[in-house]
């Protein structure tokens, strides 16, 4: 089974921290995304990557930065974390392609107070 | 931006009842995709359509897809209670992959 692993479940930080969340896949997939989920929001793509090194922006990249430096981690970086990023945070992975399932992560829960 | 938009979202049923949500969504695609989420996890991948596919069954799910109304349709038949979840479309165009907000189903025992 595809595996794709978020390193924290639940986090609490305080405004201003740094805040790393991890996430590790093994399926060797060359697509890795970082969704956040709001309610009534839906999925909103924050960053993603389709190969080492390399890093798009989706539509809600303020505030956050990625890092990809093996194939198989992506890591989201909140440099500032404010209370307005608590929520709810998805990793994903997928084969490079159009038409190839999204695998998920179990999410991770942000509260920053 | 967000691709797809759910209707209804919120829906109640009693077990046995079918269930249909529907996705609507502004540009083209090369497939569309629906997902589960139970309460607090991750996403799960349950079907693909392929934009040149009209209908697709697999087990209890049906979806149909209308590339001209630009909509999707999921019909969950002869619901359970373990089927309460939030269900999402995504569309792909082009590697891009955008999702809705989701329908929340409630299927009462």
């Amino acid at each position: 089974d595809v595996k794709v692993t978020q390193s924290s479940r639940y986090l609490v930080k305080r405004t201003g921290e740094k805040v790393f969340l991890e996430c590790v896949q093994d399926m060797d997939h060359e697509n890795m995304f970082w969704y956040r989920q709001d309610p009534g929001l839906g999925l909103r793509l924050i960053y993603f990557s389709y190969d080492v090194k390399m890093k798009e922006k989706g539509d809600i990249p303020e505030g956050y930065s990625v890092s990809r430096e093996k194939k198989e981690r992506f890591s989201l970086i909140l440099e500032s974390a404010s209370t307005n990023q608590t929520s709810m945070y998805l990793c994903a992975s997928a084969e490079h392609g159009s038409g190839n399932t999204i695998y998920f992560g179990e999410g991770s829960w942000l509260t920053v107070v | 931006s967000q691709q797809g938009e759910e209707d209804p979202q919120a829906l109640s049923i009693q077990e046995g009842e079918n269930a249909t949500m529907n996705c609507s969504y502004k540009t083209s695609i090369n497939n569309l995709q629906w997902y589960r989420q139970n309460s607090g996890r991750g996403l799960v991948h349950l079907i693909l359509i392929r934009s040149n596919e009209r209908e697709k069954h697999s087990g209890r799910l049906r979806v149909t897809l209308d590339t001209s109304k630009k909509s999707s349709s999921l019909l969950i038949t002869a619901s359970r209670a373990a089927d309460t979840a939030s269900y999402f479309c995504a569309t792909d165009w082009n590697n891009d992959m955008r999702f809705g907000a989701g329908t929340r189903l409630t299927v009462k025992p």
